[in-house]
């Protein structure tokens, strides 16, 4: 079956703009969490979500938000862009039990100029 | 809160020779651990995960990985290095099964002719 998907993969936005990114998790995956990679602070977890709402929150800025919809795919908006946002954005999602493992998609790169 | 720890975050070896690479996790609970690997300008692809009941757990590519709770420890190794895994390695923490992941900063991989 499909993996997840990531579109675009690689985005070049100007500081102030705002970017949405979008994720179509596997099939019948229900929970979709969205991850920042920097090399400065690797891995960080944005958000998650489970049936269209928001079940858990990193620690990030107002200015990062998602939503997700009723075919779980999700999107992950970024408003009034900084240079320090410029990473690799990562989508996850995984199935309803609790054990299961996250699969990740390819990921967007997001370059702030 | 959970964190962890990836000593190294750049591990030599020669071809043939071991892999292996250190993780040590805090976690007030049982925890969920898995290690993923990653490869340039791509996304993680999940090696193995410890969940409950056996402590060794055997992975893709003739990884594994022993958990130890006395030591709060899951290392990764891999009894004879191949080229092909040169790559990076996170080791990750959750508690909610896989949709909420704590990262470690990673271990950069690199496989000597």
């Amino acid at each position: 079956k499909a993996g997840v998907t990531q579109t675009p993969r690689y985005l070049i936005k100007t500081r102030g703009q705002q970017v949405t990114l979008s994720c179509s998790p596997i099939s019948g995956h229900r929970s979709v969490s969205w991850y920042q990679q920097t090399p400065g602070q690797g891995l960080q977890f944005l958000f998650e979500y489970f049936s269209e709402t928001q079940r858990n929150k990193g620690n990030f800025p107002g200015r990062f938000s998602g939503r997700q919809f009723s075919n779980s795919r999700s999107e992950m908006n970024v408003s009034t862009l900084e240079l320090g946002d410029s990473a690799l954005y990562l989508c996850a999602s995984s199935g309803d039990r609790m054990n299961t493992e996250a699969f990740f998609g390819q990921g967007t790169r997001l370059t702030v100029v | 809160a959970q964190s962890v720890t990836q000593l190294g975050s750049h591990v030599s070896v020669s071809e043939g020779a071991l892999v292996l690479l250190r993780c040590n996790y805090s976690s007030s609970v049982p925890p969920y651990l898995f290690w993923y690997v990653q490869y340039p300008n791509q996304g993680l692809q999940l090696l193995l995960k410890y969940t409950t009941g056996a402590t060794l757990v055997k992975g893709i590519n003739g990884f594994e990985a022993e958990f130890k709770k006395s030591e709060t420890s899951f290392h990764l190794t891999k009894p004879s290095a191949h080229m092909s895994d040169a790559a990076e390695y996170f080791c990750a923490v959750s508690d909610h099964g896989g949709n909420k992941l704590v990262f470690g900063a990673g271990t950069i991989l690199r496989v000597k002719s």
